[in-house]
């Protein structure tokens, strides 16, 4: 367990659907990211928040919308998404801020797109 | 960031030692050697972080030569439950942008 909970597990939606995921970790860290990893891809780096302010967007598509009300609390709003975006999305959170390459990931949401 | 190289997959039994080297020819002076771990349908995992020479925690032991354009993640006795996808990274330890690869696939059989 590392302190690091995401919910839901798994989610399946239409293109026209929103949803959001959830993400919670009260290890009192300051930095949380979103990544996302496709079958057969690496991890990519989508989202990241210092102390709840973002303070990176890699070119990610608007269709996904990240909020973080508090230093404990990450959220990703999902509309009209497409079927390429299936995906496990992955929330971490760093100790250290943006000066840490250890962070803690979360089990991932399983995202599939009809 | 450094590219590194590892094997795609590797093959092993329960308790056997598997080693995993891993190349950065590119490894600048600050750069730390970091490597993660992940089970399916689960998030990476931090196992251990060294810069030089030998470093060991519970989990693993991690080797790293003179010239550091190389290393080699050491799992003592693998049981069936360290099959998992493993992953070196290589960059500053203040870097929080990870450069996650495709990792090496341990398999381990009974």
């Amino acid at each position: 367990e590392t302190g690091v909970t995401q919910t839901p597990r798994h989610l399946v939606m239409g293109m026209t659907n929103k949803k959001s995921l959830k993400c919670e970790q009260h290890l009192g860290h300051n930095a949380m990211y979103w990544y996302k990893q496709s079958a057969k891809k690496p991890l990519e780096l989508m989202f990241v928040y210092n102390f709840k302010e973002q303070t990176e967007n890699n070119s990610v598509p608007s269709r996904f919308s990240p909020e973080c009300p508090n230093s404990s609390h990450l959220f990703l709003h999902l509309h009209t998404l497409q079927p390429e975006d299936s995906a496990l999305y992955l929330c971490a959170s760093s100790p250290r801020g943006l000066k840490d390459n250890e962070q803690f990931f979360g089990p991932g949401t399983r995202l599939t797109v009809l | 960031l450094a590219k590194t190289t590892q094997p795609i997959s590797m093959d092993s039994y329960e308790g056997q030692e598997v080693n995993i080297t891993c190349s950065h020819n590119n490894i600048a002076t600050n750069d730390y050697i970091t490597w993660y771990q992940q089970f399916p349908s689960q998030g990476p995992r931090f196992i251990i972080q060294g810069y030089k020479t030998k470093v060991t925690n519970e989990v693993a032991s991690l080797f790293i030569p003179a010239d550091r354009k190389s290393s080699t993640l050491s799992l003592p006795r693998v049981s069936l439950s360290d099959t998992a996808v493993y992953y070196c990274l290589v960059g500053e330890s203040s870097d929080y942008k990870l450069s996650f690869g495709a990792g090496t696939t341990v398999t381990v059989r009974a």
